[in-house]
């Protein structure tokens, strides 16, 4: 069975620190990757996505991710945060086997940025 | 344009009762996707309608079922209610399909068993 799994829950660090929320998946079929952001009281919303091409993908709000094909990885970085990046972010990956298709999210990520 | 709208917001139920939620998506959207929420299991994938059809189906029991109608409107209907379909049901639209697209999600539907 395809996973993600979200190697740390909670991610505490202090404004303009560089941040990483790691990602890992399972698969042995070709995959599309994403990165969700869940702001407080308000709806997931789009950081970026990997469907082809560049393995560096940028996304909105200064973040970036990186797909590692060898180590089925897809870390979520950011240079420098601020304290409105506090928010639980998820990562998921969208699988087409021959069981059809599926879109798995991990259990997410909680960013706490404190000053 | 006007986002993913879902009604109601909240809602209680009681066990065995049925309980249907209601999502509109983003005018042009044809997907729908239905997710539930929990601190436990994070986010699962119930099932993604396009276009009337559904094309994909997560892994929950048959309680849970959708349908989609022609203006892509979608209703998801549970059955049988069980204290743990407590949960933040989430509906998502998108252009092109949850599996590759971006979707746009709603604000969420709190239910919750008793």
């Amino acid at each position: 069975a395809q996973s993600v799994t979200q190697l740390d829950s909670q991610v505490p660090v202090f404004e303009e620190a560089p941040v990483e929320l790691r990602c890992n998946y399972s698969s042995s079929v070709s995959v599309y990757l994403f990165w969700y952001v869940q702001y407080p009281n308000q709806g997931l919303q789009l950081l970026l996505k990997y469907l082809s091409g560049s393995t560096l993908v940028k996304g909105i709000n200064g973040f970036e991710a990186e797909f590692n094909k060898s180590q089925t990885s897809f870390h979520l970085r950011k240079p420098s945060v601020h304290i409105s990046d506090t928010a639980e972010y998820f990562c998921a990956v969208s699988v087409q086997d021959q069981a059809g298709t599926a879109l798995i999210f991990g259990k997410g990520t909680t960013l706490s940025v404190s000053s | 344009k006007a986002g993913v709208t879902q009604t109601p917001r909240y809602l209680i139920k009681t066990r065995g009762q049925q309980v249907t939620l209601s999502c509109s998506p983003i005018s042009g959207h044809r997907s729908v996707s239905w997710y539930q929420q929990t601190p436990g299991q994070g986010l699962q994938f119930l099932f993604e309608y396009f276009s009337e059809t559904q094309r994909n189906k997560g892994n929950f029991p048959g309680r849970f079922s959708g349908r989609q109608f022609s203006n892509s409107r979608s209703e998801m209907n549970v059955s049988t209610l069980e204290l743990g379909d407590s949960a933040l049901y989430l509906c998502a639209s998108s252009l092109a399909g949850a599996t590759s697209d971006t979707q746009y999600f709603g604000p969420g539907t709190r239910l919750t068993v008793l």
